[in-house]
Formats: C-alpha cells, sequence, structure tokens
C-alpha cells in the first residue's frame, strides 16, 4: 500500500518560476489536503477537496492553485514562487464521510525558493 | 472557527519521567481531536484520536489522551518517556461535517534527557 505519494522530495526554484506539487493516494480517500509547515507555526491549511471536481481555500491560499480531476491526484500549483513560500509541503487524505477518521500524510516535499 | 492553542512550544523530560503535552481547543460544535506525532525529516504519524464516547483515549506507543470538555481540553501523557519519544507532537481539531477540514497546533517539541 502506497498511502500517499509526494513528489518532488526536494526542489529549489527561481523567484518568479511556477512548478507543480504532485500528490496521489491510493485509497480512495474523498477528501485530500494541502498544507504548509513553516518553523513556530505548525501546519497550515491551504487548499483543501472534499471530491473530485471540488477544491476551496484554506487558511494561507495566496500563491497557490489547485485542481481536484480525478480522486487519487491533487497538484498543488506556485504560479509565480516567491521567497515566503520557502516551506514544507505535506498533502494528506482521509476518508470524508462523517469525519473522525484523521488524515494519511504524506512524506512532504522541501521547497527553497531563491 | 475552530483553532488549537498548545502550550509550551519546548518540552524537556528526563527518560523515565512523566511526559505531559497541553493542547486547549475552540470549536463551536463538539470537536474531533488528536494527536500526531513528527519524527525528524518525516511526516505526520497518528498518534491517538477522539471521535465520541470514552473520553480518555488510548495511542500508540504508551501515549494516550483525555478529553475535558468543561475544560476544552486535550493534554497528551505518558507515564514514562523514553528516548524514542523524542519528537515534535501536533495538536489537531476538527468539526467533521461537509468540509472536515482539520486545524493544527503550532507544535511541542519534546526533548528527552537520558
Amino acid at each position: 500500500n502506497a498511502g500517499v505519494t509526494q513528489t518532488p522530495k526536494f526542489q529549489v526554484l527561481k523567484t518568479g518560476q511556477s512548478m507543480t506539487l504532485q500528490c496521489a493516494q491510493d485509497m480512495n480517500h474523498e477528501y485530500m489536503s494541502w498544507y504548509r509547515q513553516d518553523p513556530g507555526m505548525g501546519l497550515r491549511l491551504i487548499h483543501y477537496s472534499v471530491g473530485a471536481g471540488i477544491t476551496d481555500q484554506g487558511e494561507v491560499p495566496n500563491g497557490y492553485n489547485v485542481s481536484r480531476s480525478t480522486t487519487e491526484d491533487f497538484p498543488l500549483r506556485l504560479l509565480s514562487a516567491a521567497p515566503s513560500q520557502t516551506s514544507v509541503y505535506f498533502c494528506a487524505s482521509s476518508y470524508q464521510k462523517t469525519g473522525g477518521y484523521g488524515y494519511t500524510f504524506g512524506s512532504g516535499t522541501r521547497l527553497t525558493v531563491v | 472557527a475552530q483553532s488549537v492553542t498548545q502550550l509550551g512550544s519546548h518540552v524537556s523530560v528526563s527518560e523515565g519521567a512523566l511526559v505531559l503535552l497541553r493542547c486547549n481547543y475552540s470549536s463551536s460544535v463538539p470537536p474531533y481531536l488528536f494527536w500526531y506525532v513528527q519524527y525528524p525529516n518525516q511526516g505526520l504519524q497518528l498518534l491517538l484520536k477522539y471521535t465520541t464516547g470514552a473520553t480518555l483515549v488510548k495511542g500508540i506507543n504508551g501515549f494516550e489522551a483525555e478529553f475535558k470538555k468543561s475544560e476544552t481540553s486535550f493534554h497528551l501523557t505518558k507515564p514514562s518517556a523514553h528516548m524514542s519519544d523524542a519528537a515534535e507532537y501536533f495538536c489537531a481539531v476538527s468539526e467533521g461535517g461537509a468540509t472536515n477540514k482539520l486545524i493544527f497546533g503550532t507544535g511541542t517539541l519534546l526533548a528527552v534527557q537520558p
């Protein structure tokens, strides 16, 4: 069982470049989300999706886009990278239905914007 | 909106001593509560969760937490710390329902001294 797979694990971008962080899960989870982790700030929700074709903003959505064309995949796009987006990004998924199931996390993508 | 406060960003205990990590939450509805652990350079792993029923919840690695509605708390404890418990611990709250967003605290870094 692969669980939640994130690629790449590490990435260095120049300011202004764009890129897509990939996230895929094989558990048929309806709910998927993206978090960023910064020292002293815990994990902050960027975007989430409650099913294919449905996405919504979290706490810190500016500078990021998402789409959900399939149940399995939930890519995160940085349109024009900025140094403030240097962070560790985690994708997570959950069996949505009634809540309380907890999330399964990927191993993270460490992004540096120079 | 729900929120989580973790008291103490750093906690240090001696091996064999009691571990107590504090978490208080705010929620407009009966919450689902979680503790996650993150080892260095890894993703987050679910330690335990409270959904409904028994307010004392047991998790992996000897950890447990008690849901106290009157105190809006969900503190994490372990009777005897082990060196392998050194990690960062995150408390999280979800209100379930249609969005099932998981909101995290800022984390507590646990150090275990020999």
